[in-house]
């Protein structure tokens, strides 16, 4: 069964400032997506970044980043010039992408990121 | 707006009783997916259903069970409610159950005192 691991429960940083969160996953499946999903205070989930396992290079969204380390099964969440409103918390998700018909998203247990002014 | 719309928004009922949530996927959407978030458990996947049918089923325990209507909407019963099932139940969709994204909607806030 895949894990998804998120080994950071809170995490602070500085308004403008750099912050990067880690994930990790355990899974024997080659094709497979990464997500990380912000969930502010008002509990919608936003789909923050998307990374497919064929590709090599990291996915880029704005002020968002990853580092996918596909060999060593990690994923994390680097945002940039920190704003109040990335102040929520955070999940990694992990979804297969062959090899069946269950597509279901497997997520880490969040990472609550706050933000400093 | 993700386009799902989940119904109540907040439900707050006794133990041992049934409720019912309601999720409208977003237009066109044939897929529905069933997330339960609490504190101790983190988000699991409760169930997944595409045109209809049944499709995956994850974490659902028996006395919960859910279905798809010709209209594609969706809704997921749980009955003989424990103080253990307070939690936030997310309806999410997509276009086929097998594409790169899944809409969620905001969710459906249940305590159970």
């Amino acid at each position: 069964a895949q894990t998804v691991t998120q080994s950071q429960p809170e995490m602070s940083v500085q308004e403008a400032e750099t912050v990067t969160l880690s994930c990790t996953y355990d899974t024997s499946e080659s094709d497979y997506y990464l997500f990380w999903y912000k969930q502010p205070p008002s509990r919608q989930m936003i789909l923050v970044i998307r990374q497919e396992a064929y590709k090599q290079q990291n996915a880029t969204e704005n002020r968002f980043s990853v580092n996918f380390q596909k060999a060593a099964k990690s994923f994390s969440l680097k945002i940039s010039d920190s704003q109040l409103g990335d102040a929520a918390m955070y999940f990694c998700a992990y979804r297969r992408n062959s090899g069946g018909s269950n597509y279901k998203l497997t997520f880490g247990k969040g990472t609550l990121l706050t933000v400093n002014p | 707006d993700s386009g799902v719309t989940q119904t109540p928004k907040h439900l707050i009922t006794a133990t041992g009783q049934r409720v019912t949530l309601r999720c409208s996927p977003r237009s066109g959407d044939l897929s529905v997916y069933w997330y339960q978030q609490s504190l101790d458990q983190g988000l699991q996947f409760l169930i997944q259903y595409y045109n209809g049918e049944e499709r995956a089923k994850g974490n659902i325990l028996e006395r919960f069970s859910a279905q798809q209507f010709p209209d594609l909407h969706s809704e997921l019963n749980l009955s003989s409610l424990e103080l253990g099932d307070s939690a936030l139940y997310f309806c999410a969709s997509s276009r086929t159950g097998n594409d790169r994204e899944l809409f969620f909607g905001e969710g459906s806030r249940l305590t159970v005192l």
